[in-house]
């Protein structure tokens, strides 16, 4: 079953220091993988996507990494702000058709602390 | 700023109102999706589709029906509406890279 693990289930940290978010999936085959950012009451934003080739891709102050050996996936945040508080998604897509289908994880609820 | 709009953006109706979730997109993705989440919980997938005249079921059972008959616009429909069915609705559509885009979400409350 293609499924989407995340950890841990919610986080609180306080104001610029930084976190690593958690992320395993079983969905094959694997097309590719993104980070989501959800504020609270609005729909969930792209940060990044992984291609089976990446390892690492930054965005800002945020860094993903993807091992596709293990099917891990962690997106790291440096010195976070007030403003990083928000549900962290990881979403996996597959290739098993053309269709593409997307698989959602729970998130990470972050809060960061003044 | 995606372009994928939802109305309404807030919805108070009573129990056995029929009601419809619009939601359109201007960026001519083939694939739209409509999801359901309550607060603090994560998204389940409740209907979708690949294209015109495609619509499928998502893996959460839903009393909602959608209609896919322009490529812009996916609107889903609640025949007769519950307490039970009070959560939000994301509606998305994606591109060839499997980038969904949301729209802001209608929030329903049925009393």
């Amino acid at each position: 079953k293609n499924q989407v693990e995340q950890s841990p289930q919610s986080l609180i940290i306080l104001e610029g220091k930084n976190c690593t978010l958690q992320c395993n999936y079983t969905v094959s085959p694997f097309s590719n993988l993104r980070w989501y950012k959800q504020d609270t009451g609005r729909g969930p934003v792209s940060l990044t996507i992984m291609t089976f080739s990446e390892n690492t891709k930054s965005n800002g102050r945020y860094t993903a990494t993807l091992d596709a050996d293990t099917k891990q996936s962690s997106l790291h945040i440096t010195a976070s702000q007030l403003s990083d508080s928000a549900s962290y998604i990881c979403v996996v897509s597959d290739r098993g058709s053309t269709l593409g289908r997307l698989y959602f994880g729970r998130g990470t609820q972050l809060t960061v602390w003044p | 700023e995606a372009d994928i709009y939802q109305t309404p953006r807030y919805l108070v109706i009573g129990t056995g109102k029929k009601i419809t979730l619009e939601c359109s997109q201007t960026m001519g993705h083939d694939k739209m999706y409509w999801y359901q989440q309550d607060p603090g919980m994560e998204l389940h997938l409740i209907h979708y589709s690949y294209g015109v005249n495609s619509t499928e079921k998502g893996d959460l059972s839903s009393e909602s029906t959608v209609s896919r008959i322009r490529t812009e616009h996916f609107p889903l429909t609640l025949e007769s509406a519950r307490p039970s069915h009070t959560s939000q609705y994301l509606c998305a559509s994606s591109d060839r890279r499997s980038e969904a885009f949301f729209g802001q979400g209608t929030r329903l409350t049925v009393v």
